[in-house]
């Protein structure tokens, strides 16, 4: 059975303080792994979609970076308006569907 | 703004009644996702459908059915609800069955 597995639950960060949210999965043929955001009261918001161990994408102040058990959403200086939950999903080979990690709760700080 | 729409936002009712959540997906999309989250399960699938069909299965209870229509908009339907179905419904559109998914704002339900 596919799982994902993200860590830390919650993270608070000051204004500026760079780090990193992981997230680990084990599943039966990668075809895809996701990041979404989500505020509070909303929809996940689609980020990014990695495929292959190496690759990476890059929006505004965030990164992601996938290798074969992990990926990891390095965030750069950020801002208080980058305050949300950080989804991490895979869909393996045979489904349609994407299993979703329970989240990373970042906080930023002014 | 994703373009998938979700009705009604909010809805309270009672145990044991029956509820229905639409979903429009964005245009030109053929797939349409049904997830349930909730605080301690967080997003869990429930059901695909692909072009009007039942393309994949999640653990949705047998008391919850949903339906695409001919123009692409699709509806799930919770029966015989209990505290416990009390969650947020999510509907997430994609043009394929391998392309991202896109969130509507999600139906919170209650029952009391």
């Amino acid at each position: 059975e596919d799982q994902v597995t993200q860590s830390p639950e919650a993270l608070r960060l000051q204004e500026g303080e760079s780090s990193s949210l992981n997230c680990s999965y084990t599943v039966s043929g990668l075809r895809g792994l996701f990041w979404y955001r989500q505020d509070p009261g909303k929809g996940p918001e689609f980020l990014f979609t990695l495929y292959s161990a190496g690759e990476e994408k890059e929006k505004e102040r965030l990164k992601a970076t996938l290798t074969k058990k992990e990926s990891f959403l390095h965030i750069t200086a950020p801002k208080p308006e980058d305050s949300a939950t950080y989804l991490c999903a895979v869909r393996n080979q045979g489904a349609q569907k994407l299993v979703f990690g329970q989240g990373t709760r970042l906080t930023i700080n002014p | 703004d994703s373009g998938v729409t979700q009705t009604p936002k909010h809805l309270i009712t009672a145990t044991g009644q029956r509820v229905t959540l639409r979903c429009s997906p964005r245009s030109g999309d053929l797939s349409v996702y049904w997830y349930q989250q909730s605080l301690d399960q967080g997003l869990q699938f429930l059901i695909q459908y692909y072009n009007g069909e039942e393309r994949a299965k999640g653990n949705i209870l047998e008391r919850f059915s949903a339906q695409q229509f001919p123009d692409l908009h699709s509806e799930l339907n919770l029966s015989s609800l209990e505290l416990g179905d009390s969650a947020l419904y999510f509907c997430a559109s994609s043009l394929s069955n391998t392309g991202e998914l896109f969130f509507g704002e999600g139906s919170r339900l209650t029952v009391l």
